[in-house]
């Protein structure tokens, strides 16, 4: 099973700013790695497919980035809906992993 | 307008079965490629996968879950149901159901297993 980690755990940015969020593969996954915004008591919404797109009506503040092992979530300026946790996922390979997700908190 | 729903007991006792059913609508899981997806959080826990059912019948499971699910489809009712053999606790989460890998999810639906 490929393992997903993420870092950091918590991250701790003021409104405005741009927060970087990073995932790593145990092996490679070339472009088959999402990521998903989970506000509190909502379901998952994906916002990154295929490493670097995104999906129908993300905002362009969010882009995804990295092939092969390495991946990026960047949040260009944090606006307060961002305040979540998000979290990658591989489906390169059966089982599909996520990671363990990194909060995203307000500074 | 891709929509997806999910329905079953809130309750189940430890070693019961769990059903759990996916009503969809706006795609047709009679469409070549495509799929829908079972995934559980437990609370305040990541996100796991726990099966994928294809257009064409083809399924995927958890390996450490394997022995326990069962996934079927009834594609001209646009519903998907998850089975899952005796119930543990720390089977206590909420179930999501997806379309493809995760493209659109489910509100979710919450389940306890305690006695």
């Amino acid at each position: 099973e490929i393992v997903m980690t993420q870092s950091p755990a918590t991250l701790s940015v003021s409104p405005g700013e741009r927060a970087t969020l990073s995932c790593r593969a145990s092996q490679s996954v070339s472009s088959n790695v999402g990521w998903l915004q989970q506000r509190p008591g909502q379901s998952p919404r994906l916002l990154i497919f295929g490493a670097s797109t995104r999906a129908t009506g993300i905002p362009a503040r969010f882009s995804g980035s990295g092939s092969g092992t390495e991946f990026t979530l960047t949040i260009s300026s944090l606006q307060s809906e961002d305040f979540a946790v998000y979290y990658c996922q591989q489906y390169d390979d059966w089982p599909y992993t996520f990671g363990q997700g990194t909060k995203l908190e307000i500074k | 307008q891709i929509t997806l729903k999910e329905s079953g007991p809130t309750l189940v006792k430890p070693t019961q079965t769990l059903t759990l059913t996916c009503m969809f609508s706006g795609f047709s899981l009679s469409t070549s490629g495509v799929h829908v997806g079972w995934i559980r959080q437990p609370p305040g826990k990541a996100l796991e996968w726990l099966a994928l059912i294809y257009w064409d019948d083809d399924k995927r499971y958890s390996p450490s879950l394997k022995s326990r699910l069962t996934v079927t489809k009834d594609s001209s009712k646009n519903q998907v149901v998850l089975t899952m053999t005796n119930v543990d606790p720390v089977d206590t989460g909420t179930y999501y159901c997806s379309h493809q890998s995760g493209t659109f999810w489910g509100q979710g639906t919450l389940v306890t297993v305690s006695s």
